[in-house]
């Protein structure tokens, strides 16, 4: 099946500091992809969607100036968290819909992310 | 809109026994379908969909589920547990038409294993 990719799979970082996390598709081209937030023992909470090319949607609650993302190609979107508070630590999820299908969705493996 | 509940945040069943999780859903127009299986420390791997046709959707892992319009259930099934099953479920529902559709994921089932 479809493989999507995170990198990096787990960071440390002083609060602060901006974390940069990258989401690819690997065998395929992805022309949206999906952003998530999940805090321990909980469900994922959907961030963002973005589209190759265009400006993320952010959903309701979700700082856009915070949490940046670009997708600047077919198989790669970014998240940055900027100026990362202990808060902001969680498991964050990427995942990716192929541009020839609509009806899935690919998870990449996730980003744990701790804010000291 | 579309919602979907999860009954029961952890279900515990002995190796061997049937496996029953269950997720009802909320949506407008017809949904999309989806069963996650999440081990720790992973992200999401589909078990099984349902977009459309046969209601009785198999998946891996001996999985299946069944999509019940009149109920609004798609309840996730495994005739005998193993130990590898144990994980947190997530059921979710989309309406996967349009790039702009989201998957609106449940608050998950935990699945314990008893020996």
């Amino acid at each position: 099946g479809a493989v999507v990719s995170q990198h990096p799979s787990r960071v440390i970082c002083k609060s602060g500091t901006s974390v940069k996390i990258e989401c690819r598709s690997l065998d395929f081209q992805a022309t949206t992809m999906f952003w998530y937030r999940q805090f321990p023992k909980q469900s994922l909470m959907l961030m963002a969607t973005s589209n190759e090319g265009s400006k993320a949607t952010y959903e309701q609650g979700v700082e856009k100036d915070k949490f940046l993302i670009n997708h600047a190609s077919l198989t790669l979107s970014t998240l940055t968290v900027t100026s990362a508070h202990p808060e902001d630590s969680s498991f964050y999820i990427c995942s990716a819909r192929d541009g020839r299908s609509t009806d899935t969705q690919y998870f990449g493996p996730g980003t744990r992310l701790t804010v000291l | 809109a579309q919602s979907v509940t999860q009954l029961g945040s952890h279900v515990s069943v002995s190796e061997g026994a049937l496996v029953l999780l269950r997720c009802n859903y909320s949506s407008s127009v017809p949904p999309y379908l989806f069963w996650y299986v999440q081990y720790p420390n992973q992200g999401l791997q589909l078990l099984l969909k349902y977009t459309t046709g046969a209601t009785l959707v198999k998946g891996i892992n001996g999985f299946e589920a069944e999509f019940k319009k009149s109920e609004t259930s798609f309840h996730l099934t495994k005739p005998s547990a193993h130990m590898s099953d144990a994980a947190e479920y997530f059921c979710a529902v989309s309406d996967l038409r349009s790039s702009a559709s989201k998957i609106i994921f449940g608050s998950g089932t935990r699945l314990s294993i008893r020996p």
